[in-house]
């Protein structure tokens, strides 16, 4: 069965570098959410986006910035970054139906700030 | 903001042993979610429960969500060396307009001794 698929897997950039991460949801997900967790931590909610609108936001510092495609991609902008920015970066899908459904997690970005 | 927090944050068992990890919410939930997250993995859910009270079952495990839907406990019975893993409550949050945020709890590390 098709998964959520993130790209690229690992990211190594320096201070102050801006980074772009991808989410291909699983096909006929309409729901795609970001997630940041750090070391030993939780995974920390970001920002959603149901069909192509953003739904909700967290957690996301203002240097970050995301949208939904119309193909239902996702990415995550990542402007000035900082030695606090690495961590996972997980995009996890949901389907329609439903009200409140699991969400399918990809296998995430693991990003490194030098 | 709502918080979800899961006691104990680590726990070390025997195999063979039993193992429960419980979830607290300070706001009454809509649902709660369970994931499991391997070493080096993503979450994977494993199960959405709903209504006051509601127990579930799979296997050798037993999920059950609280009466007042503010807290809600995974118990492995026997467990095995596969069962290694963090171990996430998720409650789902509705805001009042509407919006869908999923909240993790801050996950029981799950270490079996063979």
């Amino acid at each position: 069965a098709a998964g959520v698929i993130q790209s690229p897997r690992h990211l190594i950039k320096e201070k102050r570098e801006t980074a772009t991460l991808k989410c291909y949801p699983i096909p006929r997900h309409d729901t795609v959410y970001w997630y940041q967790q750090g070391p030993g931590q939780d995974p920390q909610f970001l920002i959603s986006f149901y069909e192509k609108m953003q739904s909700d936001k967290g957690s996301i510092p203002d240097r970050f910035s995301a949208q939904q495609f119309s193909d239902y991609h996702s990415e995550l902008n990542m402007s000035s970054l900082e030695l606090g920015d690495s961590a996972l970066y997980f995009c996890a899908s949901s389907p329609p139906t439903g009200p409140y459904n699991e969400q399918f997690f990809g296998p995430g970005t693991r990003l490194t700030v030098l | 903001g709502q918080q979800v927090m899961q006691i104990p944050q680590y726990q070390h068992v025997q195999e063979g042993e039993d193992f429960t990890t419980y979830c607290n919410s300070s706001t009454t939930l809509s649902n709660i979610q369970w994931y499991k997250q391997r070493p080096g993995g993503h979450p994977v859910f494993l199960i959405q429960l709903v209504k006051s009270g509601e127990v579930k079952k799979q296997k050798r495990l037993t999920f059950q969500f609280g009466e007042a839907k503010k807290n809600s406990s995974l118990h492995i019975t026997a467990t095995q060396t596969t069962d290694v893993g963090t171990y996430f409550c998720a409650g789902l949050f509705i805001s009042n307009f509407g919006n869908e945020k999923l909240t993790f709890g801050t996950g029981t590390r799950l270490t079996i001794i063979p």
